[in-house]
């Protein structure tokens, strides 16, 4: 079965610094990879997503993740963190035809400090 | 604009009752989806359909039900069977085939007092 990890709980950041967040998945097949943002008490918006080809994909936001099939990674980056991106991210892998059903990490809590 | 609607955006219920919690779409999507969400625990899959008249068990069923009677409707019901019911519950769709995704609902915050 496929499942997607996220080492880090809580990342604090500057703002303007740069930000990476990590993503491990493990699946058998070729991954369908998925990013989304969630601001407290609001629902899921996707930033980007990984079904082929290049794999370095941008997203909204300034958003963009690279996928390392070696390491079965998709870690997200931003070169300048702004106050707004404080929110909790979800990396998620997708299985059955077309990835339709999704599975998600535990998240992770970004803080953004002035 | 298309999107997802979850109501009522806050809940509160009594131990021992039952409360359903409304999810409407109109993306014209085939598949919905229920998800559970508790801190530090991700999103945990209830129940999904990928069709009219047919759906699944997820992960964490026990407790919970739906229908699928209309393609644009998925309600849950949180059954008093259910031990810990208080969490925050998210709604999604999706087109299979396409690869967009999910598109997510507000979310509900349930709380039993």
């Amino acid at each position: 079965a496929q499942s997607v990890t996220q080492p880090d709980i809580h990342i604090t950041v500057s703002e303007g610094a740069s930000l990476e967040l990590r993503c491990n998945y493990s699946y058998g097949a070729t991954p369908y990879l998925f990013w989304y943002v969630q601001s407290p008490g609001q629902g899921l918006q996707l930033l980007l997503k990984y079904f082929s080809g290049d794999t370095l994909v941008q997203g909204i936001k300034g958003f963009e993740a690279e996928f390392k099939r070696s390491q079965s990674s998709f870690n997200l980056r931003k070169p300048s963190v702004h106050w707004s991106d404080a929110a909790e991210y979800f990396c998620a892998v997708g299985a059955g035809e077309y990835g339709n059903k999704l599975v998600f990490g535990a998240g992770t809590i970004l803080r953004v400090k002035s | 604009d298309g999107g997802i609607t979850q109501s009522p955006k806050y809940l509160f219920r009594k131990e021992g009752q039952n409360v359903t919690l409304s999810c409407e779409q109109n993306l014209n999507h085939d598949a919905m989806y229920w998800y559970r969400q508790d801190p530090g625990q991700g999103l945990r899959l209830i129940y999904y359909s990928q069709i009219v008249n047919d759906f699944q068990k997820g992960d964490i069923a026990e407790g919970y039900s739906v229908s699928r009677e209309k393609k644009e409707s998925f309600p849950l019901t949180v059954t008093s069977a259910q031990k810990n019911p208080t969490a925050f519950y998210l709604c999604a769709s999706s087109s299979p085939g396409t690869m967009v995704g999910y598109t997510f609902g507000s979310g509900t915050r349930l709380t039993v007092v």
